[in-house]
């Protein structure tokens, strides 16, 4: 069974510019979560989705920052404009649908590191 | 606010030393506790997990943890840590009743570094 991938593994952009991160979550998993990490702090959670919809986007920082789950496989996170304090590990992960026995279990891709200049 | 601490920012340990990892969460109410292990240059990969019965949970390569409610915490034990074992450590916290967002709350991570 393939696992979480997320792509870019690194992105470096200046300030002003825009990125879009990707996350492919485990076939058959209805529950995408995207984190963010700011260096030495803790892992943050930004939102959730259930297949295509938000089920919860409580934690994303301001509106420059989008997600979408658009057919309910991939997931894209696109930060426009990026700030100097969007710099951080952006983690993917991903579960089994509610109702199975593993829903509460994450599964986490390898993270994209973006740094803004 | 929901939180979960780890006061061990790093830990140095020799080879076949004893580990313990200190993680308290701060709800009252019923929590599902995970601890998840990210080797370097490798994704988060869960160790152990609580979320009802025996306080004391096994894991994987060793590792286990015991919740105590009293305490709000969920420590994590080896009782002989390999060079292999060195990693960054998280602890995390599902709080009951979310309603169906079953998000997780991090703690800051435990660095530990074995030496050989």
């Amino acid at each position: 069974e393939a696992g979480v991938t997320q792509f870019p593994s690194h992105s470096v952009i200046e300030k002003g510019q825009t990125v879009t991160l990707r996350c492919d979550p485990i076939s058959g998993h209805d529950n995408l979560y995207w984190y963010r990490r700011v260096m030495g702090k803790e892992i943050k959670f930004l939102l959730h989705f259930v297949k295509e919809s938000k089920q919860d986007e409580s934690g994303m920082p301001n509106n420059r920052f989008l997600a979408e789950r658009t057919g309910g496989t991939y997931s894209t996170l696109k930060v426009q404009p990026a700030e100097l304090e969007d710099s951080g590990v952006y983690f993917c992960a991903s579960s089994p649908p509610v109702g199975t026995s593993r829903t509460d279990t994450q599964y986490f891709g390898p993270g994209t590191r973006l740094t803004v200049l | 606010a929901q939180s979960v601490s780890q006061h061990n920012h790093h830990v140095i340990l020799s080879e076949a030393a004893s580990l313990e990892l200190g993680c308290n969460y701060s709800y009252g109410g019923t929590v599902n506790l995970f601890w998840y292990v990210q080797y370097p240059g490798q994704h988060l990969q869960l160790l152990l997990k609580y979320f009802s019965g025996d306080p004391l949970v096994k894991g994987i390569k060793g590792f286990e943890a015991e919740f105590i409610k009293s305490k709000f915490s969920f420590n994590l034990r080896k009782p002989s840590v390999q060079w292999s074992d060195t990693a960054e450590y998280f602890c995390a916290a599902i709080p009951g009743g979310t309603s169906g967002t079953y998000k997780y709350i991090f703690g800051t991570g435990t660095r530990l570094k074995v030496l050989a």
